[in-house]
């Protein structure tokens, strides 16, 4: 049973467009929501992360949207460029403490010049 | 600098052969973590440990064994139980505990290839 479900799997814009990933959970014990960027053979590195407390959260060009009664977050790239050509991942933690967080399967991200 | 290590970038292994992964890293982090990578299938949770010399299975421990004897050092074997043990493999580590949120920081990733 897939927690966090991630769409689209693959996404292409152009340089200065909006790229949007959606996320969607259905566990409502999940209280933070990061947004991991990870560059071809490399690890994932954290990008920014959101609580459900608020609504947006913002730092430079990326954005996250949180809509806690649809259960569902979404990132937002505003000036895209090809530097931000990328495999993003949402990903769910529970409160409690756990620490252990439950992934999406991912979309890459193609900036073309 | 700190960070995490992780050795050897890439690996080959011959079918029903054991190979150990390495994970190093210098945060002083409680906490690591072992993910597996597959082509549209997202990270998936093999083992965790939250403290030295003990360690919890994740989503997909079958074929798989961990050790936690150092707080710098938690090393995975893929065993040949495993049947599909080609894949990217992620090391993590987070600053578990202490009441608040950890980012979890991974390293560079091996890329085991079994034939």
């Amino acid at each position: 049973q897939q927690q966090v479900k991630q769409s689209p799997q693959s996404l292409i814009v152009q340089k200065g467009g909006i790229p949007i990933i959606n996320c969607a959970y259905e566990n409502t014990a999940f209280d933070y929501f990061p947004w991991y960027q990870q560059f071809p053979g490399k690890g994932p590195a954290l990008l920014i992360a959101i609580r459900p407390d608020v609504s947006e959260k913002k730092e430079g060009r990326f954005t996250i949207s949180f809509n806690k009664s649809a259960k569902q977050f979404s990132l937002h790239i505003m000036d895209s460029q090809p530097g931000d050509s990328a495999t993003y991942f949402c990903a769910a933690e529970k409160q409690g403490g756990s620490e252990k967080l439950v992934f999406g399967k991912g979309t890459k991200l193609t900036v073309n010049p | 600098d700190g960070g995490i290590t992780q050795s050897p970038k890439y690996l080959f292994r011959k079918e029903g052969q054991n190979v150990t992964l390495s994970c190093e890293q210098n945060l002083n982090h409680d906490a690591m973590y072992w993910y597996r990578q597959d082509p549209g299938q997202g990270l998936r949770l093999i083992y965790y440990s939250q403290i030295v010399n003990d360690f919890q299975k994740g989503d997909i421990a079958e074929g798989y064994s961990v050790s936690r004897e150092k707080k710098e050092s938690f090393p995975l074997t893929v065993t040949s139980a495993q049947k599909n043990p080609t894949a990217f493999y992620l090391c993590a580590s987070s600053a578990w505990g202490q009441g608040r949120r950890s980012e979890q920081y991974f390293g560079p990733g091996t890329r085991l290839t079994v034939t």
